[in-house]
């Protein structure tokens, strides 16, 4: 079964520290993984795609990882700021050409205090 | 500038009373999602259209339906609103579906559906 897990479901940080959220699917074939930004009440935005043959990938302050073999990711946020407070979704897209699949992880809800 | 735009943005009916939300895109994109978004949850995929063709989710109620009369816009529908379709519905398109190259999808602001 095609599936996406976060951890951990909630976090929080005071404002300047970094932190690490977690991703880790089943899914089958991989075709790429995104790191997406939701505020409350907002719809998500990207932040970051991976295919299967990259394994870093940075937006500003945003770093995600990729190990394709242990099927893990990670989103790794410096120097946090208040801004951050969001959720973080990953999204791994699954399938062949001619397939439309994302899969979403039920993300992990960062709170950044001052 | 807005890319994805839907309207209304809340969105308040009655039970068992026909609602439309709507959703526009200045990107000129090939694919067009609506997602269902419960509190705390994750967004989940009702159907999409690549270009014309509606592909709908296996596990989409009936009473859920959608229109793309164009490449521009396109429409949910839901047909007796139930108390447990009150949730966040997000729009979202793509250049092409994710079996290809990773297009971005871009997400509309959502709109938030209230059933009383």
């Amino acid at each position: 079964k095609n599936q996406v897990e976060q951890s951990p479901q909630s976090l929080i940080i005071l404002e300047g520290k970094n932190c690490t959220l977690q991703c880790n699917y089943t899914v089958s074939p991989f075709s790429n993984l995104r790191w997406y930004k939701q505020d409350t009440g907002r719809g998500p935005v990207s932040l970051t795609i991976m295919t299967f043959s990259e394994n870093t990938k940075s937006n500003g302050r945003y770093t995600a990882t990729l190990d394709a073999d242990t099927k893990q990711s990670s989103l790794h946020i410096t120097a946090s700021q208040l801004s951050d407070s969001a959720s973080y979704i990953c999204v791994v897209s699954v399938g062949a050409s001619g397939t439309y699949k994302y899969i979403f992880g039920t993300g992990t809800r960062l709170k950044v205090l001052a | 500038d807005a890319m994805v735009i839907q309207n209304p943005r809340y969105q308040v009916t009655q039970f068992g009373k026909p609602v439309t939300l709507s959703c526009s895109q200045t990107l000129n994109h090939n694919v067009m999602y609506w997602y269902q978004q419960k509190s705390s949850q994750a967004p989940k995929l009702l159907f999409h259209y690549y270009d014309k063709d509606f592909n709908n989710e296996a596990d989409t109620p009936d009473n859920f339906q959608s229109r793309r009369p164009n490449t521009s816009f396109c429409f949910l529908d839901i047909r007796s609103p139930g108390l447990g379709d009150a949730a966040m519905y997000l729009c979202a398109t793509s250049r092409d579906g994710p079996g290809g190259p990773p297009y971005e999808q871009y997400f509309g602001p959502g709109t938030r559906l209230t059933v009383t």
